[in-house]
């Protein structure tokens, strides 16, 4: 049974700084997603990591994939305020139907 | 296009009712996804479809139904709505093509059972 475990689930951090989100998971997983998701808002996706070794950037954040140690990481470079959100990363159970579990998300607060 | 669309954004039920929550989408995807998210927790899976007619169970199942008949419209049942089911609701859907793994999330439907 695929788990998903984030780290850390809150992460407060000044602008400017730099900081990594970690996403373990337990087996095998197709692909791995990266969200994001502001207060009582819906989930916007991010990055789709499909093989080891992936690596996508967009902006301030880049993700990467280690299927070998089951480890996703997305990286902040220089935070802004406006990257305070809720970051969830998602495994695939596949099977054709790409069904996904989810971490417990990273709550992220960039202070000024 | 609309994407995914849910109605109602907002409903409060009391124990013992039910409702169906709709989600429609516009984009002509064949998947199709609900999820239900508890206050500080991530996703889980309710139910899904590959396809008009064909559904599946997810992680969380029980006390819910759906059902499939068009591309477009895939509704979530409650029966008998208990406690535990208050939550939010987000609805999804996927093309599922060769390269085109992504989900698209609806606004979601906030539900409290009392």
């Amino acid at each position: 049974e695929l788990k998903v475990e984030q780290n850390p689930l809150f992460l407060s951090m000044q602008e400017g700084k730099n900081y990594t989100i970690y996403c373990n998971y337990s087996t095998t997983s197709d692909r791995l997603y990266w969200y994001r998701q502001d207060p009582g808002k819906s989930l916007e996706s991010l990055f789709v990591l499909l093989s080891n070794g992936a690596v996508k950037q967009e902006g301030r954040l880049m993700a990467s994939l280690d299927t070998k140690a089951r480890l996703s990481t997305l990286h902040i470079t220089a935070a802004v305020h406006d990257l305070s959100a809720t970051y969830f990363c998602a495994g695939s159970r596949g099977g054709g139907s790409e069904k996904l579990v989810f971490g417990k998300g990273t709550k992220l607060t960039v202070n000024p | 296009n609309a994407g995914v669309t849910q109605t109602p954004k907002f409903r409060i039920l009391k124990i013992g009712q039910s409702m169906t929550l709709q989600c429609t989408q516009d984009m002509n995807h064949n998947y199709m996804y609900w999820y239900r998210q508890d206050p500080g927790m991530g996703l889980k899976l309710i139910y899904y479809s590959v396809g008009a007619g064909i559904t599946d169970k997810g992680e969380v199942p029980n006390g819910y139904n759906v059902s499939r008949s068009t591309t477009e419209d895939f509704p979530l049942r409650l029966e008998l709505a208990a406690p535990s089911q208050t939550s939010v609701y987000f609805c999804a859907s996927s093309p599922r093509g060769e390269d085109s793994y992504e989900q698209y999330f609806g606004p979601g439907t906030r539900l409290t059972v009392t």
